[in-house]
């Protein structure tokens, strides 16, 4: 299986920040790599797909960059309502699996 | 509109057989490209595929729980069905099912999920 690996595991921000989360994939997934957010009692939210797309309704000032092994997302400038856990998740193949998260919260 | 809905026991015992239902709607499993997965999250913790089935019924598995799952469709009822044998304590969790759209593609819509919580 493709191993995720996500960091930072938390993250503490202001608002305004610029926020960058990374993913590495154990192996070469090409573009294969979606980004959700998921809020505390709901179901995760697809922000990110194919590494650099955004998904219609998703505010701009979500981003996602990389290819092959390593993957970025950012938030350009955090928002109160962002605070939430991110996931990165590869699809190179269908058994998919998802990075640990990132758990990002207000300072 | 795209919509799902998983269904099933809040509550099971060690050993039983856990069965889950997804119900959907605003896409057929028939349509070519089309697949749904199940996905689980633990309390407090990272989420986890558990299996796929395809427009074509191919089907595919986690391979660490692959001897204790079975995933099957029901294209009439707009329905995919995931068992799961052996329930266990650390198979406590919300479980999800979501769409997946094209054979390489990761899940766009997702249930609210059902929480399982295995104890005797």
């Amino acid at each position: 299986d493709i191993q995720m690996t996500q960091s930072p595991s938390s993250l503490s921000a202001s608002v305004g920040d610029r926020v960058t989360i990374t993913c590495q994939a154990s192996q070469d997934i090409s573009n294969y790599l979606n980004w959700y957010q998921q809020k505390p009692g709901k179901a995760p939210k697809l922000l990110i797909y194919d590494a650099s797309n955004l998904e219609t309704g998703v505010p701009s000032r979500f981003s996602g960059s990389g290819s092959g092994t390593d993957f970025t997302f950012t938030i350009s400038s955090l928002q109160p309502e962002d605070i939430a856990t991110y996931y990165c998740q590869q699809y190179d193949n269908p058994s998919i699996t998802f990075g640990q998260g990132t758990r990002l919260e207000i300072k | 509109q795209v919509t799902l809905r998983e269904s099933g026991p809040a509550l099971v015992k060690p050993t039983q057989t856990l069965t889950l239902t997804c119900t959907f709607s605003g896409f057929s499993l028939s349509t070519s490209g089309m697949c749904v997965s199940w996905i689980r999250q633990p309390p407090g913790k990272a989420l986890e595929w558990l299996a796929r089935i395809d427009w074509d019924d191919d089907k595919y598995y986690s391979t660490s729980l692959k001897t204790r799952l079975t995933i099957s469709k029901d294209t009439s009822k707009n329905q995919v069905v995931l068992t799961m044998t052996n329930m266990d304590p650390v198979d406590t969790a919300t479980y999800y099912c979501a769409r997946i759209r094209g054979a390489v593609a990761g899940p766009d819509y997702w249930g609210q999920g059902t929480l399982v919580t295995v104890s005797s």
